[in-house]
């Protein structure tokens, strides 16, 4: 079946360091992949997506890359800010393309940033 | 535009009450999905929404699940009788289309906690 796994938090970080969060996937032929982040207090948010393999996925300074040799979707981000603290959710959308918004998350990582 | 709204915002209860969800999306959104996240583990889907109709209820965890449309605007989810694994929380989101090009817009979630 369908899965996602990324890696256990909290992270934890001071503000300018460099953001790496593991997201890895198991699915059948070509999904989407999407990085949801989830703010205190709010609903998800469409972070990036990436919808074939080597695609870059970016915005507001995160990027993701999909690999599909790795089965692989990490999310990095160069200097993070306080700001950035939230719990961000790796999830895919099994193909066909037409059936795209049943999605499939992972557990979800919280990110911490200190100043 | 508002938002996809939830209410109520969090809900306790006691095992064996009933519990009545409330959704109510973009307007002019037609697909609506109701998914949930329990113990911080992975948001999972439950079902789908086009309109008025259910068009994949395939995650619904068993029949004391009950979502309704009617009209096709918001929508509910009554658990009766609540258990405590129902706890968690219970995210509405709604899009234009059902493609994964059409992007899912999040409600703040509903945090059940059943005693």
């Amino acid at each position: 079946g369908n899965s996602v796994t990324q890696m256990e938090g909290p992270v934890t970080l001071s503000e300018e360091a460099f953001l790496t969060i593991n997201c890895t996937y198991t699915a059948t032929g070509y999904p989407s992949l999407f990085w949801y982040v989830q703010y205190p207090g709010e609903g998800l948010q469409l972070l990036l997506k990436a919808t074939k393999a080597d695609d870059k996925g970016s915005n507001k300074g995160f990027e993701a890359t999909y690999r599909k040799e790795t089965t692989s979707f990490h999310l990095e981000k160069g200097s993070v800010q306080v700001s950035d603290s939230a719990v961000y959710f790796c999830a895919l959308s099994p193909a066909p393309m037409e059936y795209g918004n049943k999605l499939v998350f992972g557990a979800g990582t919280i990110l911490r940033v200190k100043s | 535009e508002a938002g996809v709204t939830q209410f109520p915002s969090h809900s306790v209860i006691e095992k064996g009450q009933t519990v009545t969800l409330r959704c109510d999306p973009i307007s002019g959104h037609d697909n609506l999905y109701w998914y949930r996240r329990v113990m911080g583990k992975e948001i999972k889907f439950l079902l789908h929404f086009v309109k008025e109709s259910k068009q994949d209820e395939s995650g619904m965890p068993n029949n004391r699940f009950l979502a309704e449309r009617t009209g096709g605007t918001y929508s509910t989810l009554k658990v009766q009788p609540a258990e405590l694994e129902d706890s968690g929380v219970y995210f509405c989101a709604s899009s234009l289309s059902d493609s994964s090009n059409s992007p899912l817009h999040f409600g703040n979630g509903t945090r059940l906690t059943v005693t």
